[in-house]
């Protein structure tokens, strides 16, 4: 299957700075990317859908200005949590598609505010 | 989104049939069901889908009632390494539609 990459695998960093989440497509090009957002032992969240060459459409909830995502080529978008607190301390995924049917996710990046 | 309902967990021995059963009542006719498995600690991964009929891959059987408001995830030999939590999604055409992902049932998987 296709691959998706994150990183960095798991940050920490102190509250009040921000962080910068990277996700790939290897081997495939997606105009179309998630976000998502997992507390322990629950579900996954959606934030946000991420479009290759213009703004990101977040879910009802999620702060867009604290939550900034950046799709800006085919295989890449970011997400930069800004001025993080300890409450932003989750499990981070996001996802594309290279089929309508099957969306591949990444390994996740754990971030933990201090 | 159309929502889905699934046991909150399931246990089966290893090297038995599991059958996950999902309920999707408000179903639309463009939907398509989903299910994804996610193992402890990493992104979630896909395992099959169906709009109308049965499906069979290499990972699992997708069994979906006539009437589509039902369907069953079956596992034909369960192995230690299926214990997971099984998201039954039901999902428009396209890549830009989203996933929303339910509570899922956790699989626990015994010798």
């Amino acid at each position: 299957g296709a691959v998706v990459s994150q990183h960095p695998s798991w940050v920490i960093c102190k509250s009040g700075t921000s962080v910068k989440i990277e996700c790939r497509s290897l081997d495939f090009q997606a105009t179309t990317m998630f976000w998502y957002r997992q507390f322990p032992k629950q579900s996954l969240m959606l934030m946000a859908t991420s479009n290759e060459g213009s703004k990101a459409t977040y879910e009802q909830g999620v702060e867009k200005d604290k939550f900034l995502i950046n799709h800006a080529s085919l295989t890449l978008s970011t997400l930069t949590v800004t001025s993080a607190h300890p409450e932003d301390s989750s499990f981070y995924i996001c996802s594309g598609g290279r089929e309508f049917y099957e969306q591949y996710f990444g390994p996740g990046t754990r971030l933990t505010v201090t | 989104d159309a929502k889905t309902t699934q046991p909150n967990s399931m246990e089966s021995n290893e090297e038995e049939p599991v059958h996950l059963p999902c309920n999707h009542s408000t179903i639309s006719g463009t939907d398509y069901i989903h299910w994804y498995r996610q193992l402890p600690s990493q992104g979630p991964e896909y395992v099959i889908h169906g709009l109308t009929s049965n499906v069979n891959n290499r990972m699992a059987s997708l069994a979906i009632a006539e009437d589509r408001k039902s369907s069953t995830l079956i596992l034909h030999r369960a192995t230690l390494r299926d214990a997971a939590v099984y998201y039954c999604i039901l999902r428009g055409a396209g890549t830009a539609s989203k996933l929303t992902f339910g509570t899922g049932t956790r699989l626990q998987v015994t010798l």
